[in-house]
């Protein structure tokens, strides 16, 4: 399973648009790139998936560079209630895969 | 479309007694679910994959005897932790990977905050 490291913590005012960046080096060549977001308490949600280049849904964007070793998530103008924390996971499509959670960074959006 | 529920969303036990807790897919088959627990301010942690009709695969240091997972359906799994102490509470989790879709993206429910006194 490839190793994600990401910045702990994150902070920004509203409005910002936010970057966090997760390194994967160790990423295969079938490995999927996957954020989630999750409030306390509450289980994460899927934000965003993507194999390379960009990415982008109604809520983020997600670049992807050629070598696939980092990802970057963008967010467009935070507010608030984007304080959550992040989490980038990498793992094969298809199949049944297991994902491990890295130790993901807490995005705290100030007024 | 895809969600996951859990049940009950949270429980305070006695120490020596049972818990079990639900996951389900409401409107999706998942072969395969996922148990994790998270403990305050890290990380979720795997504590086993559940497969439908076949035994559980637990992740090193998790005590099987101890978690017992059951996935008796395609959309139910269920993890009993077995004479609970104060050291297994935590916030449980479970996923569950959509039977018909090729990326990997994985449903959370929304855990169950499981308390031992």
């Amino acid at each position: 399973l490839a190793k994600t490291t990401q910045p702990i913590s994150m902070d920004s005012y509203e409005g910002q648009e936010v970057n966090i960046t997760c390194s994967h080096n160790n990423i295969a060549t079938n490995d999927y790139i996957t954020w989630y977001q999750q409030f306390p308490s509450q289980g994460p949600r899927f934000i965003i998936q993507g194999y390379k280049t960009k990415v982008t849904n109604e809520v983020a964007s997600l670049f992807i560079p050629a070598d696939r070793k980092s990802s970057t998530l963008s967010l467009p103008r935070v507010s608030l209630s984007d304080t959550a924390v992040y989490y980038c996971l990498v793992g094969r499509s298809g199949g049944y895969q297991k994902v491990t959670f890295g130790t993901g960074t807490k995005l705290q959006v100030i007024p | 479309g895809a969600v996951v529920s859990q049940h009950p969303s949270w429980v305070i036990c006695k120490s020596g007694t049972s818990v079990k807790i639900e996951c389900r897919s409401l409107d999706f088959q998942a072969t395969t679910m996922f148990w994790y627990r998270q403990f305050p301010k890290q990380s979720l942690m795997l504590m086993a994959t559940s497969n439908e009709g076949s035994k559980a695969t637990y992740e090193q240091g998790v005590e099987k005897d101890k978690f017992l997972i059951n996935h008796a359906s395609l959309t139910l799994s269920t993890l009993t932790v077995t004479s609970a102490h104060p050291e297994d509470s935590s916030f449980y989790i479970c996923s569950a990977r959509h039977d018909y879709q090729s990326y990997n993206e994985q449903f959370f429910g929304p855990g169950t905050r499981l308390t031992v006194l």
